[in-house]
């Protein structure tokens, strides 16, 4: 596609529940980044695809959150059991190779998730 | 470890007036640094880097030099235009890790 799309742009769950989101990165981008922005916080890194494998899951910060890729494309961010300090934007980046820390990252628009 | 402190938002300017938003970083190596900018109802979006020490990276009238000895990266602009009403986030990456790191943001109002 022309960008990155992440889908649902907005997202209100009650908490307790699971939450699926997805994000496509542009076509034959390789590399897979999801970041969260709390309100008035800076953007806090999850996680890091290469190809399907994530050679860095440092950034989730608990079991709850689970995030996959498959084909080299499309990847989903699960939240198991959500609670209210999950509320956030969500967003997803992606980048031709990965790895390099000059590369231009191609940022999505973001999942505004609300956990009441 | 690897951080970037950016200056706290929000910063309001009238139209073309300077622009300075502060930027340092703590980092073990040598990274290459961003300024990415992120208009309203828009994603982030790459708006200039450096890549090494004394390097200005330069764009749409902003520009930002690689300060080593000061571990800072200040964004600068001349004359700031009411389209420049943005966030702005300061941002590091080193070439043995696979995640930029970002800073908290700034918001800048730019009124006409």
């Amino acid at each position: 596609g022309a960008g990155v799309s992440q889908s649902p742009s907005n997202k209100v769950t009650e908490k307790g529940k699971d939450v699926e989101l997805r994000c496509d990165p542009i076509s034959g981008h390789t590399a897979l980044y999801w970041y969260r922005q709390r309100l008035g916080q800076g953007l806090e890194f999850l996680i890091y695809f290469q190809g399907n494998s994530a050679p860095d899951k440092s950034g989730l910060p608990s079991d709850r959150f689970s995030a996959e890729r498959t084909g080299e494309s499309v990847s989903t961010l699960t939240i198991q059991r959500t609670q209210q300090e999950d509320s956030a934007v969500y967003l997803c980046a992606s980048s031709l190779t990965g790895g390099l820390a000059n590369e231009k990252l191609f940022f999505g628009s973001g999942t505004q998730l609300s956990v009441l | 470890g690897n951080s970037v402190t950016q200056m706290e938002g929000p910063v309001t300017l009238s139209e073309e007036a300077f622009l300075t938003i502060n930027c340092t970083y703590t980092a073990t190596g040598y990274p290459s640094l961003f300024w990415y900018v992120q208009y309203p109802g828009e994603g982030l979006q790459l708006l200039l880097k450096a890549t090494k020490a004394d390097d200005k990276g330069s764009n749409k009238g902003f520009e930002a030099t690689y300060r080593k000895e000061t571990t800072s990266f200040h964004l600068e602009k001349g004359s700031v235009q009411v389209s420049d009403s943005a966030v702005y986030f300061c941002a590091l990456g080193l070439n043995r890790d696979d995640k930029i790191i970002f800073g908290k943001g700034t918001r800048l109002h730019i009124l006409p």
